[in-house]
């Protein structure tokens, strides 16, 4: 069965510092990954996605990730956090359903914390 | 409008009672998700539509909750003689053109 997970439930970062978000997944084909945003009472946000070519992908806000095959990883980073960035995120797969679509499977999620 | 959009944004609920969620997808979408995020945990799977055909609910976790989207836009998610483990936010996503699903604002639901 597919799974994702997220060894870093918090972290902490200080304003203007780089940021890494850990990702591990475990499906069986070929993998459809996602990282999400979620800020305080709002609903998740798309920050980029990998399905295939260029194993560094780039998203909104300054994100990016880089996918390896062989680590099972997707990890997220950024080069200069902003106080903004302080939100949970998520990263997630996408499981192949009936007619082609993919429903996601999400890790548990890493509370982002900036210090100024 | 110009995303997901889900009602009540809030639904407090005594136990024993019945709800009904809604969701109001993008325009166009045909597929929709439906998702439930307990406290501090990610978002998990619950049930599938493609336009009006329920395809998937194997997520929902009991025969309590059902789905139905009957004229292949609106869903709405109904959970009858709710729990306190019923207590989370119930979140709707539509997918657009690269799998890409789009997530509503989600309905927070506290059963006392």
């Amino acid at each position: 069965a597919q799974s994702v997970t997220q060894p870093d439930i918090h972290i902490t970062v200080s304003e203007g510092a780089s940021l890494e978000l850990r990702c591990n997944y475990s499906y069986g084909a070929t993998p459809y990954l996602f990282w999400y945003v979620q800020s305080p009472g709002q609903g998740l946000q798309l920050l980029l996605k990998y399905f295939s070519g260029d194993t560094l992908v780039q998203g909104i806000k300054g994100f990016e990730a880089e996918f390896k095959r062989s680590q099972s990883s997707f990890n997220l980073r950024k080069p200069s956090v902003h106080w903004s960035d302080a939100a949970e995120y998520f990263c997630a797969v996408g499981v192949s359903m009936d007619m082609g679509r993919r429903a996601l499977t999400f890790g548990s999620g890493t509370r982002l914390q900036v210090q100024p | 409008g110009a995303g997901v959009s889900q009602s009540p944004r809030y639904k407090v609920a005594k136990r024993g009672q019945d709800v009904a969620l809604r969701c109001d997808p993008i325009s166009g979408h045909v597929s929709l998700f439906w998702y439930q995020q307990a406290l501090g945990q990610g978002p998990e799977f619950l049930t599938y539509f493609q336009n009006e055909a329920q395809l998937d609910k194997s997520g929902l976790p009991s025969d309590r909750f059902f789905a139905e989207r009957p004229e292949g836009s609106v869903s709405t998610l109904k959970i009858q003689r709710t729990q306190q483990e019923d207590s989370a936010v119930y979140l709707c996503a539509t997918t657009g053109p690269q799998e890409t699903q789009y997530f509503g604002p989600g309905t927070r639901l506290l059963v006392l």
